[in-house]
């Protein structure tokens, strides 16, 4: 069972306007989440964190919001630009210290 | 700069080859992970170890094995290669269990084909 869940497979936005990423996990022992951003042929780069501490976090254009009662985070890109467009994975930090990811959305930045 | 690389890149094998994909880093990191991803998946972990000698099964370990005899490199190894492997392979390191989530860092992938 998906402990890491991308409900929305793509996703398709405006140059300038609002992009939001969504993500729910079931696992309530979880306490950090990522953000990664991939690109064709390239590898996972890391974007934005969150610790269960916090319930936001920025960086630049980017904010992750963290809704503990929920088991819900998503990731807002404002402005969202063309160069945005790629796969974003979501991820948990296991107790194992390794990283559970979602499945992955692809957003699309039209200009 | 320091780096994390992959290789091959790109290979294509026949089913029930031995088939090892090299990872190797330069930050001198403890932490190494392996995953793969497919379509409708994400990425999955394989193997991971934690330091030299340290190995760990992954949540799809089921046909690789990895070996970690220094700190710089974890040869990921299909032992009899199958066409459900056919996969995107994306080897990873971290400096520390504290710090994973700002410190983890991704090599470029190994395409690899099991006809």
């Amino acid at each position: 069972d998906q402990q890491v869940k991308q409900n929305s497979p793509s996703l398709s936005v405006q140059e300038g306007r609002i992009s939001i990423l969504n993500c729910d996990y079931t696992n309530s022992m979880f306490d950090y989440f990522l953000w990664y951003k991939k690109y064709p042929a390239e590898g996972p780069t890391f974007l934005i964190s969150i610790s269960s501490i916090k319930d936001k976090n920025e960086d630049g254009r980017f904010t992750v919001f963290l809704n503990k009662s929920a088991k819900h985070l998503s990731l807002h890109i404002v402005p969202s630009q063309p160069g945005d467009s790629a796969v974003y994975f979501c991820a948990a930090e296991g107790s194992q210290g390794n990283l559970i990811f979602g499945k992955g959305t692809k957003l699309s930045v039209k200009p | 700069d320091a780096e994390i690389t992959q290789s091959p890149r790109h290979k294509i094998t026949e089913t029930g080859r031995q088939v090892t994909l090299a990872c190797h880093q330069t930050w001198n990191h403890n932490n190494m992970f392996w995953y793969r991803q497919d379509l409708g998946h994400g990425l999955r972990l394989i193997h991971y170890s934690y330091g030299v000698q340290d190995t760990n099964k992954g949540e799809v370990s089921d046909g690789y094995s990895v070996s970690r005899s220094n700190t710089e490199d974890l040869p990921l190894t299909l032992e009899s290669a199958a066409s459900s492997q056919t996969s995107v392979y994306f080897c990873a390191s971290s400096d520390s269990r504290d710090n994973l989530g700002n410190t983890i860092y991704f090599g470029e992938g190994s395409w690899l084909t099991v006809v």
